[in-house]
């Protein structure tokens, strides 16, 4: 089937050390999107690529860095993470139709990032 | 940019009532409008979806309806089981601009 996977499921991490957290994807789509979660709260957008283009949101802290080196994968790279960036880390895609429309957003499965 | 809100923020039923869940959105360019229900240490799964050319989707248990005068898009979930427990939220997005979500309901099905 086709599908958004994440990897790993869990990850601990020492108190600024780089990680890096991968996706990718089988859907063929066009746009992938890092969001970052936290409990009870609704995902929050950190950026996404359409195609090859990177867009970061505003408020995306400069710790937090993405590479997308196919259409297929997406990395989210955390390069000093702090222990408020413990979090469920969700990769998505969508796919651009005719006319603009944004459909079809897919979600993994997360990767829970602990920070220790 | 836009706003989505969602209510109530928990919700609780017993087996086999309904569940109804409303949001509201800001943009009137807003035309894609998700139903997502993620479920504990799980990605937000698609569950329905609706776009602005249509007032109402409707899939087995699960129907969705849309009033663009009003902008406001509501879930349904009928004769409701145990297992429909989770956090639904909901989103809106318009052509090529992400997701907005809304803050989540929780809802909880008693046997």
């Amino acid at each position: 089937d086709a599908m958004v996977i994440q990897n790993p499921r869990y990850q601990v991490t020492q108190f600024g050390k780089p990680v890096t957290l991968s996706c990718s994807q089988t859907l063929n789509h066009n746009v992938m999107y890092w969001y970052q979660q936290k409990s009870s709260q609704a995902p929050k957008l950190l950026f996404h690529y359409y195609d090859k283009d990177f867009n970061n949101e505003a408020d995306t802290p400069d710790n937090f860095q993405s590479r997308r080196p196919n259409t297929s994968f997406c990395f989210l790279d955390i390069r000093s993470p702090g222990l408020g960036d413990a979090a469920m880390y969700l990769c998505a895609t969508s796919t651009h139709g005719t006319g603009g429309l944004n459909y079809g957003y897919t979600f993994g499965s997360g990767t829970r990032l602990t920070v220790v | 940019g836009e706003n989505v809100e969602q209510h109530p923020s928990t919700l609780s039923v017993q087996e086999g009532d309904s569940a109804v869940i409303k949001c509201t959105y800001s943009d009137s360019a807003s035309n894609y409008f998700p139903w997502y229900k993620q479920e504990l240490g799980k990605g937000p799964q698609l569950i329905i979806d609706i776009r602005s050319n249509v007032g109402e989707k409707k899939d087995q248990r699960i129907a969705v309806t849309l009033n663009k005068t009003a902008k406001h898009f509501s879930l349904h979930i009928t004769e409701t089981q145990p297992e429909d427990s989770a956090v639904y939220f909901c989103a809106a997005s318009s052509g090529y601009s992400t997701l907005t979500f809304g803050k989540g309901t929780m809802l909880l099905v008693s046997p």
